[in-house]
């Protein structure tokens, strides 16, 4: 079942520009994650939110959550081509009696040089 | 270092032929996770281990089986049962806190990559 939807599926910028992206989800949280995986690797964890928080920073990354929404969105400042990858968020589900941390489809970036 | 290392990188597997994945870390983390991932598509969980000899079925289980023997290594089976095996497989450790594993960051390994021919 799907718990996080990405929006957009695809973004092209300009090295220097900035990239958002965004996540829905359908039932209520504990947190949210936000994952990055270059194409063909592991994905790598960025960035954790509480639902009792509303904004978290890491670096160039900007992270706000919604819950009143049930969104969140990823901002990445001044982006470089390094960044060109494809983001995923993930969000705790209770299904069937078991806690499991569910994925979206994910946002590829493309940050052209 | 400390990490989470997946083998093979690639492999290829005839059709009604079972093949084992490996995983194994160092990170003392007693939550394991497998994950099957499509092209354009996000990870599906199959199965996952929050300690040693316990294993619980995730969403796509059917045609796979896993063991958990020792701490460090949860080893994937795709068996020739699963009808449509051709993925990008992901295996992932978390620490768990609260008795849970979700509510914490996982750490993913490199990736296998198995084609069915």
């Amino acid at each position: 079942s799907q718990q996080g939807e990405e929006d957009p599926q695809a973004l092209s910028i300009q090295e220097g520009e900035n990239a958002t992206m965004n996540c829905s989800y359908k039932t209520s949280i504990n947190n949210l994650q936000w994952y990055r995986q270059n194409s063909g690797r592991g994905l790598v964890h960025l960035i954790l939110i509480r639902s009792n928080e509303r904004e978290k920073h890491s670096g160039r990354l900007r992270v706000t959550l919604d819950t009143s929404k049930k969104s969140s969105s990823l901002l990445i400042t001044a982006s470089r081509a390094a960044d060109t990858a494809s983001y995923f968020c993930a969000t705790d589900a209770l299904e069937g009696g078991s806690e499991k941390l569910v994925f979206g489809k994910g946002t590829k970036l493309t940050v052209n040089p | 270092d400390g990490g989470i290392t997946q083998s093979p990188k690639y492999l290829f597997r005839k059709e009604g032929q079972n093949v084992t994945l490996s995983c194994e870390q160092n990170l003392n983390h007693d939550a394991m996770y497998w994950y099957r991932q499509d092209p354009g598509q996000g990870l599906r969980l199959i199965y996952y281990s929050q300690i040693v000899n316990d294993f619980q079925k995730g969403d796509i289980a059917e045609g796979y089986s896993v063991s958990r023997e020792k701490k460090e290594s949860f080893p994937l089976t795709v068996t020739s049962a699963q009808k449509n095996p051709t993925a990008f497989y992901l295996c992932a450790s978390s620490i768990l806190l609260g008795g849970t594993g979700t509510y914490n960051e996982q750490f993913f390994g490199p990736g296998t990559r198995l084609t069915v021919l």
